[in-house]
C-alpha cells in the first residue's frame, strides 16, 4: 500500500529535551516535506526536500532540523523544543515537485510541549 | 493581507444543500490550485485540482478566475459524509516550490 508513515504519533516532552519525528514514504517521491498546523493559521511549511541531500527551509523553519540522507526518509529534528512547537505535524511527499502534483500526507504527529 | 484567505465558516447546512466555498490568493503568479478535504485530526487529502476552464467531480465543481485571483468550490446534495473542513491550497513557483494552505473552511452537514 502507497503510504507516508509518521512516528510517534503522540508526543508529550518537556522543554529543551531533542526529539525526532521520523516520517517514511514507500512511493519513490522526490519531494518531501514537513508542515505544522496550528489553529487558525492552516497549515505552514517547515522544511522541504528536493531530492537526497538537497534540503531548503519553508516558512517557519526556527527551531526545527532535517536531512534527507535516503530518498525515502526525511527526519524532523527539534534539538531544543520549546512549548511555542507545540502542534500538529505532517509530513508529505509528491513525485517530481509540488506545482500542479498532489501530495500524500502521513497521519500526523501530534507534540506537546510543557 | 494573507497569501490566502477563504471563508471563515463555519458552514452548517441540510442533507441536499447546495454549498459554495470561496478562496482568494494574493499572488498573481500562482501556477497550480487545489482543493483538500480534512477530516477531523486527520492528514489533508486532495479533493480536486482546479483548473482554468473549471472542472467537475460528480457533485463538485471547482472554479478559477485568475483576473480576480479567486478559486471556488461548489458542493451539490449534500451528504452527511461531506462534513469536514476544506483547504485551499496554491503553488507558487518562486525560488522554489512554495505551497501555500489557507486556513480552511468547516462544513457540518445536518440530517
Amino acid at each position: 500500500e502507497a503510504q507516508v508513515t509518521q512516528n510517534p504519533r503522540y508526543l508529550i516532552t518537556v522543554t529543551g529535551k531533542k526529539l525526532t519525528v521520523t516520517c517514511s514514504q514507500n512511493m519513490n517521491h522526490e519531494y518531501m516535506s514537513w508542515y505544522r498546523q496550528d489553529p487558525g493559521l492552516g497549515l505552514r511549511q517547515i522544511y522541504y526536500s528536493m531530492n537526497v541531500e538537497v534540503t531548503d527551509k519553508g516558512d517557519v523553519p526556527e527551531g526545527y532540523k532535517v536531512s534527507r540522507k535516503e530518498k525515502r526518509n526525511f527526519p524532523l529534528i527539534l534539538e531544543s523544543p520549546s512549548p511555542n512547537q507545540t502542534s500538529l505535524y505532517f509530513c508529505a511527499s509528491s513525485n517530481q515537485g509540488w506545482t500542479g502534483r498532489e501530495q500524500y500526507f502521513g497521519p500526523g504527529t501530534r507534540l506537546t510541549v510543557t | 493581507r494573507k497569501e490566502v484567505e477563504q471563508d471563515p465558516g463555519p458552514f452548517n447546512v441540510p442533507e441536499g444543500a447546495t454549498v459554495a466555498f470561496n478562496c482568494t490568493y494574493s499572488n498573481s503568479a500562482s501556477q497550480s490550485f487545489f482543493w483538500y478535504r480534512q477530516d477531523c485530526r486527520k492528514e489533508p487529502k486532495l479533493l480536486m485540482s482546479v483548473y482554468s476552464s473549471g472542472n467537475e467531480d460528480g457533485r463538485f465543481t471547482a472554479q478559477l478566475n485568475r483576473a480576480s485571483q479567486y478559486i471556488s468550490l461548489l458542493i451539490r446534495d449534500s451528504k452527511l459524509s461531506d462534513s469536514a473542513t476544506y483547504l485551499c491550497v496554491v503553488n507558487e513557483k518562486t525560488s522554489y516550490d512554495k505551497v501555500i494552505f489557507g486556513p480552511g473552511t468547516s462544513l457540518s452537514v445536518i440530517p
